[in-house]
């Protein structure tokens, strides 16, 4: 099996400043990690993803940072806006079979 | 190109009945997942179709089943219904051919609440 976990269930920032949420997973096997974005009312949707053979990729505003050694996976928010509050998930694919999804965190940008 | 659509959005259901949900995935994409939303326990995946045919499965009961038409289109169905199934049943389309085309795109959901 895999567990998916993450470091603090709520975060809170200031608008424009940068956010770093974090997620920590146990097979060291994992192919493909996912972040994804889930709003009040709404499915997850889609935000960057890294494969196992990669360490970072950047996309508009978000970086995602895997670190294999520690079984660590972390997304940050550049300058996180009111429209960055949301419910973040990260998700792997273990042996290119299932997902498995994080608990999630809440973001929460004070204006 | 239209997202993945799921009908109903809301239904409310009481315990020992059956429900169908469904599915319609984005135009092209050939894999339907289903999961399963709770505050308690998260994201958990159901099942996964591809072309018609059941191809991984989650630790759930027999009661959740689904299926997967010629055209990609996905339903799935619990039976004798209990509290615990009320969540959030959400589907995930993706083209699912190659390591580049895991990305999954997820529904709107279908809340169900079961009394």
């Amino acid at each position: 099996g895999e567990s998916v976990g993450l470091h603090l269930p709520t975060l809170s920032v200031q608008e424009g400043d940068n956010s770093i949420i974090n997620c920590a997973y146990s097979n060291s096997a994992s192919d493909y990690f996912i972040w994804y974005k889930q709003e009040s009312g709404k499915g997850p949707q889609f935000i960057i993803d890294i494969r196992s053979n990669m360490d970072k990729r950047q996309g508009q505003r978000v970086t995602v940072l895997l670190n294999k050694t520690v079984k660590h996976l972390s997304l940050q928010i550049a300058a996180t806006q009111p429209g960055d509050s949301a419910v973040y998930f990260c998700a792997l694919l273990y042996n290119f079979n299932k997902f498995y999804f994080g608990s999630g965190t809440k973001l929460n940008v004070k204006p | 190109k239209a997202g993945v659509t799921q009908t109903p959005r809301y239904l409310i259901k009481t315990r020992g009945q059956q429900v169908t949900l469904s599915c319609s995935p984005i135009s092209g994409h050939r894999s339907v997942s289903w999961y399963q939303q709770t505050p308690g326990q998260g994201l958990q995946f159901l099942f996964e179709y591809f072309s018609e045919t059941q191809r991984n499965k989650g630790n759930f009961p027999g009661r959740f089943s689904g299926r997967q038409f010629s055209n990609s289109r996905s339903e799935m169905n619990v039976s004798t219904l209990e509290l615990g199934d009320s969540a959030l049943y959400l589907c995930a389309s993706s083209l699912a051919e190659g390591l580049s085309s895991y990305e999954q795109y997820f529904g709107p959901g279908t809340r169900l609440t079961v009394t």
